[in-house]
C-alpha cells in the first residue's frame, strides 16, 4: 500500500526552530508537497520539492531526499500565527496526490 | 469571485437521500480535485478531473460520483448517503501538474452530517 508517514504533533517555543519529517512510500513520486491548515480552515500549499535538495521560502523551508523516501518542512523564528495543522503529501504521477495524516503544531509564548 | 467557493458551507442530510456539493474555480485552471477529510486521517482523493468532460477516480470514490460539464464547475454527487460519508468535503483545483510544480488551490470545504 501506499503511506506516509508524520508525527502527529510537535510543539515549540516562539521563535524556535522547529522540524517536521515526512517519510512515504508510494507506488509512483513526482514531487513532495507541503501544506498548512489552521482549525476550521482550507488547506494552503506552503513548498514543492520535486528534485533533491532544500527550497527556501521566507521562513519556510523545504528538504527532499529521494533516495532516502525523506522529506522535512522547517520553520523558523516561529510565530504563534504558525499554530496549525501541517501535511506532507506526494503527486504519485498525474493527478493523484497522496496526504500524510498530518503534523499539529503547537507553538508556546 | 476569487479563488474557489463551494456550496453548502454545510449540511446535515439523512442516510438514504441524494446530495450534491458544488464547487465554482475562476482561475481557469484545467485539473480540479475533490477530497474528504477525516480526523486523523488526512486529506483523501475522491475524483479528479484533468480537464473539461474528463474524470478520473481517487482513493476512495466508492458512493461518489462527479461530472466536469465546463472548465468552472466540479459537483460532487452522493447518490444515497450513509452516515459513513460525514466528513469534511474540500474541492481544489490547479494548473497542470508536472514534475516541476502541482500547486493546489483548495475552496472553504463543506461540512456535511448523514444520519
Amino acid at each position: 500500500g501506499q503511506s506516509l508517514e508524520q508525527p502527529s504533533e510537535v510543539t515549540a517555543v516562539e521563535g524556535a526552530i522547529v522540524q517536521i519529517n515526512c517519510t512515504y512510500q508510494t507506488s509512483g513520486f513526482y514531487g513532495l508537497s507541503w501544506y498548512q491548515q489552521h482549525d476550521g480552515g482550507a488547506p494552503t500549499f506552503l513548498s514543492y520539492n520535486a528534485l533533491d535538495g532544500l527550497e527556501e521560502t521566507g521562513r519556510f523551508s523545504s528538504f527532499l531526499s529521494r533516495s532516502d523516501s525523506y522529506g522535512y518542512l522547517l520553520l523558523q523564528e516561529l510565530q504563534m500565527k504558525d499554530s496549525a495543522s501541517y501535511f506532507c503529501a506526494v503527486n504519485t504521477g498525474g493527478f493523484k496526490t497522496i496526504f500524510g495524516a498530518g503534523t499539529r503544531l503547537f507553538v508556546k509564548a | 469571485i476569487a479563488g474557489i467557493t463551494q456550496a453548502p458551507t454545510s449540511q446535515i442530510l439523512a442516510a438514504g437521500r441524494r446530495m450534491t456539493l458544488r464547487c465554482t474555480q475562476d482561475m481557469r485552471h484545467n485539473a480540479m480535485y475533490w477530497y474528504r477529510q477525516d480526523l486523523g486521517l488526512g486529506l483523501r482523493l475522491i475524483h479528479y478531473s484533468n480537464t473539461a468532460g474528463t474524470t478520473g477516480k481517487g482513493e476512495v470514490p466508492d458512493g461518489y460520483s462527479v461530472s466536469r460539464a465546463n472548465t468552472d464547475d466540479f459537483p460532487l454527487t452522493l447518490a444515497s448517503a450513509v452516515p459513513s460519508q460525514t466528513s469534511v468535503y474540500f474541492c481544489a483545483s490547479s494548473d497542470q501538474p508536472d514534475a516541476y510544480q502541482n500547486e493546489q488551490f483548495f475552496g472553504p470545504g463543506t461540512r456535511l452530517t448523514v444520519l
